[in-house]
C-alpha cells in the first residue's frame, strides 16, 4: 500500500521561497500510471489543487499559481518536491502531497498527513 | 475551472441516509469523484468516477450523476462518517467543491 509523507519547515518568512518534499513509500514514482500532486487547504477552508508532476518531469501547474510554483522530482529517492516563491500570508496552509491516477478524469487516490506552513 | 456548489451543512440521525450534492454547470459530460475529511485528518477518496467505489470504502457509500447535478449517498449512517466531504472533477485544472459538513446526531 502506497504511503506518502510531507516533509519541510513550518514557517516561512514572507517574499521567501516555500519549499517542500513529498515522500513515496510502497510504490514506484516512476511508474507510468501515477500523476503526483500537491494540494493546499487553508486554515478552516476548502482543498485547492496547486499541480502535478510526471516521474519524467513533465509538470502542470495551477494556472492563478503558475509564476511561482516549480515541481521536480528525485526518481532515485522515490521524492517529489515543490517550490512556491514570493510567499505571503495567503500561502499559510496545510500541503499535502497525493497520488494520481494518469487516467483522464484525474483524481486522487492516496493522501500524506498533511503538513503545515505558516508565512510570517 | 469550475464552480462546485454543495450545502455547507447537514445533519443526520444514526441508520439513516445522507445525500449530497454537487452542483455545477454542465457537470454532466464530467466524471466527479468524492472525498471523506474527517477532523485533523487528511482526505479520504470515497467515490470516483462518479459511482465507483476503492478498495476498503463501505458499500454504504455510493454516487450518482444526473444533468448538473452529482450525489454523494452515505445509507445507515454511523458516528464515524462525521466528516467534512468534498466533491471534485478535472477540467483544465482539478476543481474541488465547497465542501459539506455532515453532523451525526
Amino acid at each position: 500500500q502506497v504511503q506518502l509523507q510531507e516533509s519541510g519547515p513550518g514557517l516561512v518568512k514572507p517574499s521567501q521561497t516555500l519549499s517542500l518534499t513529498c515522500s513515496v513509500s510502497g510504490d514506484s514514482i516512476s511508474s507510468d500510471f501515477y500523476y503526483w500532486s500537491w494540494i493546499r487547504q487553508h486554515p478552516g477552508k476548502g482543498l485547492e489543487w496547486i499541480g502535478y508532476i510526471f516521474y519524467s518531469g513533465s509538470t502542470y501547474y495551477k494556472q492563478a499559481l503558475y509564476s511561482r510554483i516549480a515541481m521536480s522530482v528525485d526518481t532515485s529517492k522515490n521524492q517529489f518536491s515543490l517550490n512556491l516563491r514570493s510567499v505571503t500570508a495567503a500561502d499559510t496552509a496545510v500541503y499535502y502531497c497525493a497520488r494520481t491516477p494518469g487516467a483522464t478524469t484525474r483524481f486522487f487516490d492516496s493522501w500524506g498527513q498533511g503538513t503545515l506552513v505558516t508565512v510570517s | 475551472s469550475y464552480v462546485l456548489t454543495q450545502p455547507p451543512s447537514l445533519s443526520v440521525a444514526p441508520g439513516q441516509t445522507a445525500r449530497i450534492t454537487c452542483e455545477g454547470d454542465n457537470i454532466g459530460r464530467k466524471s466527479v469523484h468524492w472525498y471523506q475529511q474527517r477532523p485533523g485528518q487528511a482526505p479520504v477518496l470515497v467515490v470516483h468516477d462518479d459511482s465507483d467505489r476503492p478498495s476498503g470504502i463501505p458499500e454504504r457509500f455510493s454516487g450518482s450523476h444526473s444533468g448538473n447535478t452529482a450525489t454523494l449517498t452515505i445509507s445507515r449512517v454511523e458516528a464515524g462518517d462525521e466528516a467534512d466531504y468534498y466533491c471534485q472533477l478535472w477540467d483544465t485544472d482539478a476543481d474541488f467543491g465547497t465542501g459539506t459538513m455532515v453532523t451525526v446526531l
